[in-house]
């Protein structure tokens, strides 16, 4: 029930297109969902992230789709460029319990987007 | 801010030896977090501290895995003795969850590439 399943595992992606990268949660207590985004010899940084009061939250080419009753979420890059080229990652993670503070990984999507 | 400092960048190391690596987090966080990347089995937290006190160790594999937090300032996550399937990218996180307005981003170090022969 703590998992985050996240789909493709790899994304290959023109110049300029649209790149859709999907999770999936079990847990409802979820209230918080980033997307973090790793380039190569680099540590995960912070892209974008949305809580469940909000079907949608945009950010310059980012944006964060997000299905409550279906527990889905997505990641849409708009006119990808070359330099989007990494690997990213969702998590959730919940408010209280003994979790409180702990995220929850997907397992990553490879992005390459191709001049 | 210097950001989330890991050291040493590159360990490479004969099977049976102890590894140690260390982390300072960002000045004020109270949350760290120790995690494990390989190809294999993604990214996955092996255990995190609030406050320096050791909150979820679940994710620590095995026995031979320790990580300690003696001060505010500075964790360490110790593997004795080391197995070639320890080879992995290790990262050390650090997040400040205020109790006004919650703040879960986690800032990552650059990882530490642990190399195990």
């Amino acid at each position: 029930q703590q998992q985050v399943k996240q789909s493709p595992q790899s994304l290959i992606v023109q110049k300029g297109g649209i790149s859709i990268i999907n999770c999936a949660y079990e847990n409802t207590a979820f209230d918080y969902f980033p997307w973090y985004q790793q380039f190569p010899g680099k540590g995960p940084a912070l892209l974008i992230a949305i809580r469940p009061d909000v079907s949608e939250k945009k950010e310059g080419r980012f944006t964060i789709s997000f299905n409550k009753s279906a527990k889905q979420f997505s990641l849409h890059i708009m006119d990808s460029q070359p330099g989007d080229s990494a690997t990213y990652f969702c998590a959730a993670s919940m408010a209280g319990g003994t979790s409180y503070g702990k995220l929850t990984f997907g397992q990553g999507t490879i992005l390459t987007v191709h001049p | 801010d210097a950001g989330v400092i890991q050291s040493p960048r590159h360990e490479v190391t004969e099977m049976g030896q102890e590894v140690t690596l260390r982390c300072k987090p960002i000045s004020g966080h109270d949350y760290l977090f120790w995690y494990r990347q390989t190809m294999m089995r993604g990214l996955e937290l092996l255990i995190y501290f609030n406050n320096n006190v050791p909150i979820d160790d679940s994710g620590m594999p095995e026995d031979r895995f320790s990580a300690k937090m003696p001060n505010a300032s500075f964790s360490t996550l110790k593997i004795q003795p080391s197995e070639p399937r320890d080879s992995a990218v290790y990262f050390c996180a650090s997040s400040l969850l205020a109790a006004a307005g919650r703040k879960e981003t986690q800032y990552f170090g650059p990882g530490t590439r642990l190399l195990v022969l």
